[in-house]
């Protein structure tokens, strides 16, 4: 079955430490994103990669970090940086990223530092 | 980015058609409209998009008014698992300028009795 996967479902870290949540699609698409979710809220863009070795900061970007050395990987790190990283997490591909074209988005990864 | 307004809750009963409205007032002519939904703890789940025509799909159908200021998303008979967040959204087709980012809103939380 073709789609996004996410994992971990769940993660827990201490303060000051880095996470990264992985995010990897076999749906040949291009493009990839990664957008942050808080509580009752809409979600929210940190990053994008259109291409492979190409990415560009989203609407947060401020302690994240991410790498895109492959067509279906598109890796998330969430950096000692980032003042309030508890969220939940979504990864989310496209063919290309232009209007006319969907988003499908993985299941999630739900962060809480403590 | 051009704005959506959608009410903040709707109610329907199981078995019955519902219709999610959308006001889209200052849309561009190169703004597709895209609907998604969010189930509870999970990632959104693309629905259905259209420019100009009505569209219709196994999910759902989409009926855009003449002058293109509003929009509204038809579950033709509605289930249980329908319960939702339904976000409408307006994407450029000329968004890969910005990275295609989806701008999600607060959407309708339609909810479904027995």
């Amino acid at each position: 079955d073709g789609g996004i996967t996410q994992s971990p479902k769940y993660l827990f870290r201490k303060e000051g430490q880095n996470v990264t949540l992985s995010c990897e699609q076999n749906l040949n698409h291009d493009a990839m994103y990664w957008y942050r979710q808080d509580p009752g809220q809409g979600l929210r863009l940190i990053y994008y990669s259109q291409i492979v070795n190409d990415f560009q900061k989203g609407d947060i970007a401020e302690g994240y970090s991410v790498s895109r050395e492959k067509k279906e990987s598109f890796p998330l790190t969430v950096t000692s940086a980032q003042k309030n990283p508890t969220a939940f997490y979504l990864c989310a591909s496209s063919f290309l990223a232009g209007g006319a074209y969907e988003q499908y988005f993985g299941p999630g990864t739900r962060l809480t530092v403590t | 980015d051009a704005k959506t307004t959608q009410p903040n809750s709707m109610e329907s009963n199981e078995e019955e058609p519902v219709h999610l409205p959308c006001n889209h007032s200052t849309i561009s002519g190169t703004d597709y409209i895209h609907w998604y939904r969010q189930l509870p703890s999970q990632g959104p789940e693309y629905v259905i998009h259209g420019l100009t025509s009505n569209v219709n799909n196994r999910m759902a159908s989409l009926a855009i008014a003449e002058d293109r200021k509003s929009s509204t998303l038809i579950l033709h008979r509605a289930t249980l698992r329908d319960a939702a967040v339904y976000y409408c959204i307006l994407r450029d087709v000329l968004a890969y300028n910005q990275g295609g980012k989806l701008i999600f809103g607060q959407g309708t939380e339609l909810s479904v009795k027995p």
